[in-house]
């Protein structure tokens, strides 16, 4: 069974300070997502990230994908209260089904004003 | 644009009883699943399927049945609900992508779902 470690579990921090969010694996992955889901709603995609060492910036959103695709890391810079919210990574397997996504366990992320 | 529609958004049941969770997508996406979020658990998939006619069992399928008459619909039967099964689950959809990269996900707003 894959699975996807995300950390830390919980983050609680002041606006303006920068944070990262680790997804790391023994398995590889033939690509990485990452989504935002806010209470009472249902997941959406941030970005995919599919070569090893790939690096995607959304404003102030980093996401690295680990040069053997085993790992992935979001980067917020000068975090604002509208970045609150629960980060979930997603791999999708190679072989299989390639429609199926493997969710880590999230990171809740509340940034205070 | 509707996307992925779910309903009921909450529900209560008794222990044994059965329930349908309706899930449609208006996309023509192939690719349709079903997911349970638990607290501290993330996100666990219980069924799928790639296209009308075809479903396959996820991670967590006991207790569960899905069916794919058409593109549109998933629905998810609980077959005799347990207290197990409360949750929170979400029906997804995206095109069906045989290359690397995938496709986006999208998801419904969910179901809350409690079994007393």
């Amino acid at each position: 069974t894959q699975l996807l470690e995300q950390s830390p579990q919980f983050l609680s921090i002041q606006e303006g300070e920068n944070l990262t969010v680790y997804c790391n694996s023994s398995s590889v992955f033939s690509s990485l997502q990452w989504y935002r889901q806010e209470p009472g709603e249902g997941p959406v995609l941030l970005v995919t990230v599919v070569t090893g060492g790939e690096v995607k910036k959304l404003k102030r959103l980093t996401f690295q994908f680990g040069d053997a695709r085993k790992d992935s890391s979001l980067h917020i810079t000068a975090a604002q209260p509208g970045d609150t919210g629960l980060y979930l990574c997603a791999g999708r397997n190679y072989g299989g089904s390639q429609g199926n996504l493997i969710f880590g366990k999230g990171t809740k992320l509340s940034v205070k004003p | 644009n509707a996307g992925v529609t779910q309903t009921p958004k909450f529900q209560v049941l008794k222990t044994g009883q059965s329930m349908t969770l309706q899930c449609a997508q208006d996309m023509n996406h192939e690719y349709m699943s079903w997911y349970r979020q638990d607290p501290g658990m993330g996100l666990r998939l219980i069924h799928y399927s790639v296209g009308a006619g075809i479903t396959d069992q996820g991670e967590v399928p006991n207790g569960y049945n899905v069916s794919r008459s058409t593109t549109e619909d998933f629905p998810l039967r609980l077959l005799s609900a347990a207290p197990s099964q409360t949750s929170v689950y979400f029906c997804a959809s995206s095109y069906f992508s045989g290359g690397r990269g995938g496709t986006e996900a999208f998801f419904g707003q969910g179901t809350r779902l409690t079994v007393v």
